[in-house]
């Protein structure tokens, strides 16, 4: 079954340092990647998606995400957290069963401490 | 430009109660999605409609039916509400017709059942 793995239901990191949120994934063929951030209380809103092209993907709020194929990872990174990134973070996958859904990680919980 | 919007915010029912959950999507999206969101499993797909005048079943759609009243619009309706319901459900559009296929969440729904 196509499907992601967010291994850590939480992320501590303090304020200034680099963070990793992690996402592996399985899927046959190529894979289209997609990281969302839910805030409390609101909605998911899309970060950055990897397509095809270059493995380090830029996106919103200074977010980027390495996809490395050989680990089939794709992580969420930011070279200085900010207590406003404490957050939900969900990875998923885009799955082609003759409609093209999303399947979601459990979700990892960013804290980012002062 | 509202994007998705969902209403109500807030609904508690009792078992048996029924309900139905609205949603709106004002960027001509023709794709739209129901997902509902319980802590560590992250988010499931209840139904899907690919385009107007279509429904698909999707991860976990026992107890729930759905409607696509026009391209704007879908709506999930809950015809006897019971406990394992309690949950906050989120609706979704996407564009197929562009290769981004990134989803649009509204802000969800926390529905209580007593």
């Amino acid at each position: 079954a196509q499907s992601v793995a967010q291994p850590e239901d939480q992320v501590n990191v303090a304020e200034g340092n680099p963070l990793t949120v992690k996402c592996t994934y399985s899927v046959s063929g190529n894979p289209y990647l997609f990281w969302y951030v839910q805030y409390p209380n609101r909605g998911l809103q899309f970060l950055l998606k990897y397509i095809t092209g270059d493995n380090l993907v830029k996106g919103s709020y200074g977010f980027e995400a390495e996809f490395n194929k050989s680990q089939t990872s794709f992580h969420l990174k930011k070279p200085s957290a900010l207590v406003s990134d404490s957050a939900l973070y969900f990875c998923a996958v885009r799955v082609n069963t003759g409609f093209q859904k999303l399947v979601f990680g459990t979700g990892t919980r960013l804290l980012v401490s002062p | 430009n509202a994007g998705v919007t969902q209403t109500p915010k807030f609904q508690v029912l009792k078992t048996g109660q029924s309900m139905t959950l609205q949603c709106a999507q004002d960027m001509n999206h023709n794709s739209m999605y129901w997902y509902r969101q319980d802590p560590g499993m992250g988010l499931r797909l209840i139904y899907y409609s690919a385009s107007e005048g279509t429904t698909d079943k999707g991860e976990v759609p026992n107890g729930y039916n759905v409607s696509r009243l026009n391209k704007r619009e879908f709506s999930l309706r809950l015809e006897s509400a019971a406990p394992s319901q309690t949950s906050v459900y989120f609706c979704a559009s996407s564009d197929r017709d562009r290769a981004t296929y990134e989803q649009y969440f509204g802000p969800g729904t926390r529905l209580t059942v007593t």
